[in-house]
């Protein structure tokens, strides 16, 4: 069965500090790999999404990711964080086709000055 | 790029109604929907799978019979909380995929069930 792993519940990082995201994932074929962020009381919005092709996949508000098939994972990057990006981000595989999509745990960001 | 909408956004309803609640794929057609439940400070879990023309395919622990799911058509798929209680007070997702094989997912904006 596919799942995901988020290893850290809270993260909490300074302003300006660079920010690495973990997540780890377990699917028999080939996956399709998807990082959302979600702020409380709101809906997901989608940052960033791995399908195929350059494993170094660029996002929405400077978030990069990639995918390393030898570690199952698809970590979430981003140089400078800034106050705005606390929240609750989900790691989430899928296969091809009309499957639905697994998610993490979810990681919460927090951002000191 | 597509759009799924969601109705609606929050609902407060008594202890013992039934809510429904409305899911649209407003530019392509969903022939699958995934209906999710969020726990606060929690992740989303996978309810059932919404399939236009027959019968929805429930996760283990879901109760088919409390959570109506209805995929009418290509563009429509409507989740009931029947005889709803505290208990079923969460935010519900519905998400539909693209269509074809190489598909991101579409969410909508969730709804906010409060039973009171």
């Amino acid at each position: 069965a596919q799942s995901v792993t988020q290893p850290d519940i809270h993260i909490t990082v300074s302003e300006g500090a660079s920010l690495e995201l973990r997540c780890n994932y377990s699917y028999g074929a080939t996956p399709y790999l998807f990082w959302y962020v979600q702020s409380p009381g709101q809906g997901l919005q989608l940052l960033l999404k791995y399908f195929s092709g350059d494993t170094l996949v660029q996002g929405i508000k400077g978030f990069e990711a990639e995918f390393k098939r030898s570690q199952s994972s698809f970590n979430l990057r981003k140089p400078s964080v800034h106050w705005s990006d606390a929240a609750e981000y989900f790691c989430a595989v899928a296969g091809r086709g009309n499957t639905p999509l697994v998610f993490g745990k979810g990681t919460r960001l927090s951002v000191i000055a | 790029g597509a759009v799924v909408s969601q109705h609606p956004s929050r609902v407060i309803c008594k202890s013992g109604t039934s809510v429904k609640i409305e899911c649209r794929s407003l530019d392509f057609q969903a022939t699958t929907m995934f209906w999710y439940r969020q726990f606060p400070k929690q992740s989303l879990m996978l309810m059932a799978t919404s399939n236009e023309g027959s019968k929805a395919t429930y996760e283990q622990g879901v109760e088919k019979d409390k959570f109506l799911i209805n995929h009418a058509s290509l563009t429509l798929s409507t989740l009931t909380v029947a005889s709803a209680h505290p208990e079923d007070s969460s935010f519900y997702i519905c998400s539909a995929r693209g269509g074809g094989l190489d598909t991101e997912a579409f969410f909508g904006q969730g709804t906010r069930l409060t039973v009171v």
